[in-house]
């Protein structure tokens, strides 16, 4: 079936250092894949996504390409932030398909 | 901004009482979710509706959930008996159209902790 591995976390950052997140996916076909983020206490909110290969998905600094040939899906951000302190969540789901297939999460803390 | 409404917010309930949720999706949303977030790990499908009609809840542990869609618009999610192991944090989402094709919208969640 569909996977979604992500990096484990806690990924612990200063202020204004850059940011990879690694996601790398296990599906058949051409599945979409998205990027979700989750603060502190509060609901999912999507960050990205791409629905092609090649297609670069961004969103308030944040970047992920869908790379087919390597199956992976991995967010960037130049410059990190305190707010971005928060877990993000890789998804992915097919176009034919039904269900969002995540990974397990990271958790992404930013100190000032 | 319209928003996926889920109620309530925080639910404490003692193990083999009754339990239930409320989501109100994004209106004309024909597709809604039921996902269930264990404390440290991403959301797992427990249910999903096309308008009335359940498309896929093979996932739900059915013995003691079940979920409804009566009018194709909000949802109720119950749990009887709740179990120590129900406590997680549950998640309602809706889309417009086809997964995939579109986003899918989360609200913000209704936590459950079982004593």
């Amino acid at each position: 079936g569909d996977s979604v591995t992500q990096m484990e976390g806690p990924v612990t950052l200063s202020e204004e250092a850059f940011l990879t997140i690694n996601c790398t996916y296990t599906a058949t076909g051409y599945p979409s894949l998205f990027w979700y983020v989750q603060y502190p206490g509060e609901g999912l909110q999507l960050l990205l996504k791409a629905t092609k290969a090649d297609d670069k998905g961004s969103n308030k600094g944040f970047e992920a390409t869908y790379r087919k040939e390597t199956t992976s899906f991995h967010l960037e951000k130049g410059s990190v932030q305190v707010s971005d302190s928060a877990v993000y969540f890789c998804a992915l789901i097919h176009n034919a398909g039904n269900m969002l297939t995540f990974g397990g999460g990271t958790r992404l803390m930013v100190k000032p | 901004e319209a928003e996926v409404a889920q109620s309530p917010r925080y639910k404490i309930t003692e193990k083999s009482q009754a339990v239930a949720f409320w989501c109100d999706p994004i209106s004309g949303h024909a597709t809604l979710y039921w996902y269930r977030q264990i404390l440290g790990q991403g959301p797992e499908l427990l249910v999903q509706f096309q308008d009335e009609s359940v498309v896929d809840d093979s996932q739900l542990p059915k013995d003691r959930f079940s979920a409804e869609r009566l009018k194709g618009v909000d949802s109720t999610l119950k749990i009887q008996p709740a179990e120590l192991g129900d406590s997680a944090m549950y998640l309602c989402a809706s889309s417009k159209d086809r997964p995939g094709e579109d986003t899918i919208y989360f609200g913000e969640g209704s936590w459950l902790t079982v004593v």
